[in-house]
């Protein structure tokens, strides 16, 4: 149990454009999802925190306008980067809490041209 | 201080050795600290986790030796294979599991 999927695990976009990741808690409900970005050979930095129901919370320094996240379902968060630039370009990675236990999904490749 | 550092950045180790990877953290506050394995390309997974009210705790090869009072802990990895090469991240966090502060990552080769 507890799997979390994401969605896509890979894309590329051209600058300018906007992209959606989803991610999904397939086994559990999970009020609490976290969205991380790592760049290569780096930790993972938190961006911000979701709450199913309402505004996320974001870190110091992420842009809120620029990462759109909505947590609309237990099961489903997503994270749109809107206007995206090549400095966008990373490895996003989304976490879902249950209990005491965060469980990650899979990672999703943004590549922008 | 939120952070937690983590060493060493690499780590070789031949096949049946037990590699140790350190973490140090400041905030008196965090009470909860797991280690994750990251494979390249995928996301991090849970490896073991450990509170600060006891000073050891095993899973399989996998041990964590945990030292309050230096604020220190540590991953040894016994009996070490090749396919525990990887990416090792400790983290810590506090207040019923809500955000997680992650090391900076150690990357650990078992060479056969």
């Amino acid at each position: 149990g507890a799997v979390v999927s994401q969605h896509p695990s890979w894309v590329i976009c051209k600058s300018g454009t906007s992209v959606k990741i989803e991610c999904r808690s397939l086994d559990f409900q999970a009020t609490t999802m976290f969205w991380y970005r790592q760049f290569p050979k780096q930790s993972l930095m938190l961006m911000a925190t979701s709450n199913e129901g309402s505004k996320a919370t974001y870190e110091q320094g992420v842009e809120k306008d620029k990462f759109l996240i909505n947590h609309a379902s237990l099961t489903l968060s997503t994270l749109t980067v809107t206007s995206a630039h090549p400095e966008d370009s990373s490895f996003y990675i989304c976490s879902a809490r249950r209990g005491n236990e965060q469980y990650f999904g899979p990672g999703t490749r943004l590549t922008v041209t | 201080q939120q952070q937690v550092k983590q060493s060493p950045q690499s780590l070789i180790v031949q096949k049946g050795g037990i590699p140790i990877i350190n973490c140090a953290y400041e905030n008196t506050a965090f009470d909860y600290f797991p280690w994750y394995q990251q494979f390249p390309g995928k996301g991090p997974a849970l490896l073991i986790a450990i509170r600060p009210d006891v000073s050891e705790k095993k899973e399989g090869r996998f041990t964590i030796s945990f030292n309050k009072s230096a604020k220190q802990f540590s991953l040894h990895i016994m009996d070490s294979q090749p396919g525990d090469s990887a990416t090792y991240f400790c983290a810590a966090s506090s207040g019923g599991y809500q955000k997680v502060t992650f090391g900076t990552g150690t990357k650990l080769q078992v060479i056969p």
